[in-house]
């Protein structure tokens, strides 16, 4: 079946480096991707997405890029900062035959350390 | 973005038991959705909840286990019945805006001993 594989697991980054984590899709009809920050004790939160019209997207320290033809989608934090530190969930999205699927990737914790 | 609150936040519970959990969004929406997070873990999808007609379990999950109820466009229950400690997990509702932005709230911490 469909999946999304994520890498890394885990991450480490001194304060101020920047951190990349990147998935992959299987799904060919998946065409919206988006990333979830998750902070201890809290529910995920949406904090970046990107459509599949679109090669990259920049919101701040924050960016997607994504590549329809390798099926990869990768988020890239700049100038991190503590507050960063969370478990990041990427997820793809596609809708065909009038099921709406969701499938989540298995996760990077980061730690960013002052 | 919807607002969307959960009771309660955190139980601990004995085997057997069952537990209903709430969701409440600030708006009314069309599509719910309740997930299941195992520690340390991935989301998983354990059922869709549309205002009017029965929920739609994934593969792995049943009604008579995690029973859902939809009474509203702003409200839904999630069951989790005869428990055990393999059921620890957070539980999360989840709602879609648009097309297919997809919101949580912010889980229920349920502890089986």
């Amino acid at each position: 079946g469909e999946n999304v594989e994520q890498h890394p697991s885990t991450l480490s980054v001194q304060e101020g480096d920047s951190a990349v984590i990147k998935c992959t899709y299987s799904d060919s009809a998946s065409n919206y991707f988006p990333w979830y920050k998750q902070e201890l004790g809290k529910g995920p939160q949406l904090i970046i997405d990107i459509r599949s019209n679109v090669g990259e997207k920049k919101d701040q320290r924050i960016a997607v890029t994504l590549n329809k033809t390798a099926k990869h989608f990768s988020l890239h934090i700049t100038e991190t900062q503590p507050e960063d530190s969370a478990v990041y969930f990427c997820a793809a999205y596609s809708a065909r035959a009038g099921t709406y699927k969701y499938i989540f990737g298995t996760g990077t914790r980061l730690k960013v350390l002052a | 973005s919807a607002v969307i609150s959960q009771k309660p936040s955190r139980d601990i519970c004995q085997r057997g038991t069952s537990l209903t959990i709430q969701c409440q969004v600030d708006s009314q929406v069309t599509m719910m959705f309740w997930y299941r997070q195992q520690p340390g873990q991935s989301l998983t999808l354990i059922a869709t909840a549309n205002q009017g007609s029965e929920a739609t379990y994934e593969s792995g999950f049943v009604i008579d286990k995690f029973p859902i109820s939809r009474p509203n466009l702003t409200f839904s229950t999630l069951t989790v019945s005869n428990m055990s400690p393999e059921d620890s997990s957070i539980y999360l509702c989840s709602t879609r805006q648009g097309v297919d932005e997809q919101y949580f709230g912010p889980g229920t911490r349920l502890t089986v001993t």
